[in-house]
């Protein structure tokens, strides 16, 4: 079964609101990452978060981890358009990460 | 630096045949994941290739397999093809001492 899981299963927000999709895991991770996948494509690396970290920024990415919740959140703020797509958290071990069941981000004009 | 390469982009089969994927990492990095993405079951970690050794495999029936050659360029095989086989077969390559795992564009394969 996928480690994380995420929530909403999908958003739909207007352009310049705040996307909040979170994601929560079930065993001890290295590190929690998350990932953009447009339109079916390979995915691409947003920002990565430590365990031992409790929150991260990466222009208008914010990332918060809770440990303790199994859980972390991913903040987009002042959505475009551009933003549209699906997005996966993934916790990784000694040598495996796995992906959680995304959330589809629908960023309207 | 090139990002990660997949051939082919797109392939057609007919169950009962076998395949054959490849995958080139960004130079320098000597570890290869693969996974695969369909619509019900999201994305499965298949395995874990670095320096030519498979360090960790998935969930997956003996039907998928790969290897890793001296160059990191990773090939995975499907034999006996079967129609839930299609999905996008995604290849990332991994910095080493990171987790960063940078994806390739991936092969759409449809079994028919």
């Amino acid at each position: 079964s996928q480690q994380g899981e995420e929530d909403p299963q999908a958003l739909s927000i207007q352009e310049g609101e705040n996307a909040t999709m979170n994601c929560s895991y079930k065993t001890s991770i290295n590190n929690l990452q998350w990932y953009r996948q447009n339109s079916g494509r390979g995915l691409v690396h947003l920002i990565l978060i430590r365990s031992n970290e409790r929150e991260k920024h990466s222009g208008r990415l914010r990332v918060t981890l809770d440990t303790s919740k199994k859980s972390s959140s991913l903040l987009i703020t002042a959505s475009r358009a551009a933003d549209t797509a699906s997005y996966f958290c993934a916790t990784s071990d000694r040598f495996k990460t796995i992906f959680g069941a995304g959330t589809r981000l629908f960023v309207k004009a | 630096k090139a990002g990660v390469t997949q051939t082919p982009r797109y392939l057609i089969k007919t169950r009962g045949q076998q395949v054959t994927l490849s995958c080139s990492p960004i130079s320098g990095h000597r570890s290869v994941s693969w996974y695969q993405q369909t619509p019900g079951q999201g994305l499965q970690f298949l395995f874990e290739y670095f320096s030519e050794t498979q360090r960790n495999k998935g969930n997956f029936p003996g039907r998928f397999s790969g290897r890793q050659f001296s160059n990191s360029r990773s090939e995975m095989n499907v034999s006996t093809l079967e129609l839930g086989d299609s999905a996008l077969y995604l290849c990332a390559s991994i910095k080493e001492n990171t987790d960063t795992q940078y994806f390739g564009p991936g092969t759409r394969l449809t079994v028919l």
